[in-house]
């Protein structure tokens, strides 16, 4: 298995952009959770699911950020739009419902300028 | 919400020599306690974890304690090597919430030759 898949690994934007970060989740893991880690506040969580399902959004910082799970197989996590506060790296993890540790993908460090 | 407290943020140690780093939690109900190690640029990987009712678990160098009662829980690894070098992160969870893990701050530790 291929493990927790992030994509970009860097992302570079000017503030104001639209920036979008995606996650591949290991197979037959049911539970997906995107974490946001500054110096500042440490790792953060800010939503996570369940069965493609919005379970807690409650991390969320504002408005423009958004997060979706189509299926299965692919999360989105959305900003729109980016302020230079949002520099960080975002991890996703995955877990099996039946198993607690959860799996970090390698992060996408994001810059807005 | 939950809330984990963790000390110290930095640690330095001579080689051979042993680390504790020490967590509080602040929810009762949490059930499971992982740590988490972190290199440099990448991303946190599960280390040990240890369950409610379970007072220690020891994996080689490496061992974990809790106390309900408490409700605190340590890191102990012995025989520190500089490839134990990195940063630690304590978690909170299982208190009905898919697991959802609340985490420290974080304890740099630097093992010196």
């Amino acid at each position: 298995d291929a493990g927790v898949i992030q994509s970009p690994r860097h992302e570079v934007t000017e503030m104001g952009q639209e920036v979008t970060l995606r996650c591949k989740p290991i197979s037959g893991h049911d539970y997906l959770f995107w974490y946001r880690q500054t110096m500042m506040r440490g790792l953060e969580l800010l939503i996570y699911f369940n069965n493609n399902v919005p379970i807690d959004d409650s991390g969320m910082p504002e408005d423009r950020f958004s997060a979706k799970m189509p299926n299965a197989s692919f999360s989105t996590l959305k900003i729109q739009p980016s302020e230079p506060r949002d520099s960080a790296v975002y991890f996703c993890a995955t877990r099996r419902d039946s198993y607690n540790e959860q799996f970090f993908g390698p992060g996408t460090r994001l810059t807005v300028l | 919400g939950e809330n984990v407290e963790q000390h110290p943020s930095t640690l330095s140690v001579q080689e051979g020599d042993s680390a504790v780093i020490k967590c509080t939690y602040s929810d009762s109900a949490s059930n499971y306690f992982p740590w988490y190690k972190q290199e440099l640029g990448k991303r946190p990987q599960l280390i040990i974890d240890i369950r409610s009712n379970v007072g220690e678990k020891k994996d080689q160098r490496i061992a974990v304690t809790l106390n309900k009662t408490a409700k605190h829980f340590s890191l102990h690894i012995t025989e520190t090597q500089p490839e134990d070098s990195a940063v630690y992160f304590c978690a909170a969870g299982g208190a009905g919430g898919g697991n959802k893990l609340t985490f420290g701050t974080g304890t740099q530790l630097k093992v010196e030759l």
